[in-house]
Parts: structure tokens; sequence; C-alpha cells
């Protein structure tokens, strides 16, 4: 189903909390993604990586921290700095990034909510 | 940078009838437009895709047509049936950029009424 899994599915946070939630997969893809997802809102992207040990901002990273010291590994946590973290995020990869193969894969999801 | 206009946002159609869902982009150097469909509370699945040297993709009932003059893309679904209902994005990317990054539509909610 894609070769991508994230973990959790659903998870709860308290305010004041920093929660790191999960992105592997085994499709040996140089590029990983995390988006988030809100209602009406589409896909918005908020850190990429296309090689291991590198890292970028996407349009909305204040808040989150990203690490990429594997490259079947893309972690991303949510830190208290995030005022609105509620959503749905959705972890995905490409094979060789900027070129070559063009399909993105997506992750199933995380489902976060912030009590 | 690339931004991605789509509409409508929401499309309700009859069984058997079709469906069109158009997106605008901006940077004319995009060179790659896929279309995703994502089920309620499941991942997005790339349906269909097109490169900007072909003007139209068919693959049995979904076709994308491009028009680079313009800068935008359609998708059409014909003979919609209810497990059609969905959302739907399109995206846009520049392979020769230097981020080369999908910019994704804000979606289209199709309902299929049987």
């Amino acid at each position: 189903d894609g070769g991508i899994t994230q973990s959790p599915k659903y998870l709860f946070r308290k305010e004041g909390q920093n929660v790191t939630l999960s992105c592997e997969q085994n499709l040996n893809h140089d590029a990983m993604y995390w988006y988030r997802q809100d209602p009406g809102q589409g896909l918005r992207l908020i850190y990429y990586s296309q090689i291991v040990n590198d890292f970028q901002k996407g349009d909305i990273a204040e808040g989150y921290s990203v690490s990429r010291e594997k490259k079947e590994s893309f972690p991303l946590t949510v830190t208290s700095a995030q005022k609105n973290p509620t959503a749905f995020y959705l972890c995905a990869s490409t094979s060789r990034g900027v070129s070559g193969s063009n399909e993105q894969f997506f992750g199933p999801g995380t489902r976060l909510t912030v009590l | 940078g690339e931004n991605v206009e789509q509409h409508p946002s929401t499309l309700s159609v009859q069984e058997g009838d079709s469906a069109v869902i158009k997106c605008t982009y901006s940077d004319s150097a995009s060179n790659y437009f896929p279309w995703y469909k994502q089920e309620l509370g499941k991942r997005p699945q790339l349906i269909i895709d097109i490169r900007s040297n072909v003007g139209e993709k068919k693959d049995q009932r979904i076709a994308v047509t491009l028009n680079k003059t313009a800068k935008h893309f359609s998708l059409h679904i014909t003979e919609t049936q209810p497990e059609d209902s969905a959302v739907y994005f399109c995206a846009a990317r520049n392979y020769g950029g230097s981020q080369g990054n999908l910019i994704f539509g804000k979606g289209t909610k199709l309902s299929v009424k049987p």
C-alpha cells in the first residue's frame, strides 16, 4: 500500500507538550515531505528533505521541527510553539526529489488533536 | 513561486453524468501536473498525471487536458459512479526549479448521487 507508514494513527496532545509523528518508507525514495491538511485548505507543505541529513522549510514550518538521520525515516515534531496544531498530518515520498520518477506516495496520515 | 487555483470547491452530479474540475497555475515553468483522489479519512492517491509535452491523457473514464498557453489543466470524469465521490486535488510541479515541490490546489469535493 505505497510502502509508507505513519504512526500513530490518532494522537492526542495536551497544550504545552511536544509530540513526534513517525514516518517510515521502504521505497528507497530520496525525498520525503510533511504536509498539514485542514478542511478547505488543501495540502500545505511543512518541511521537506531531498537527501539524508538535509531538510528545508516549507510554507508553514513555524512550530515544527524535523530530522533526517536515515533515508527511510523522517519524523516530525510538533512543538508547543505551534499555536493551532490540531490537523491531519500526511507524510509523503518520491524518488529522486527534483527530477526522475514523478509519483508522490502518501502515508495513511496521523490525526493530531490538542486537548 | 507557483500558485495553483482549483474550481469548484464542491461539485454534485447525478450518477452517469460527467464531472469536470479545473485548475490554473501561475508558473509557466511548471511541467508536471498530477491529480490525486482522497476518500474520507484516507491518504491521497494518484489517479492520473500529465507532463507539459502532452496536451491530453486518458485512462478509462478519467482524462486530463492541459493548455500550456492559458496555464490551466482540467480533470474529466465520465459516467460517474458513487464510488467516485471523494475530494480531488490538482497539483503542479517544476522539475527544473530549485525546489521541485508539488504545489496543491485546495481540493474539490465531488459528490455523485445515485
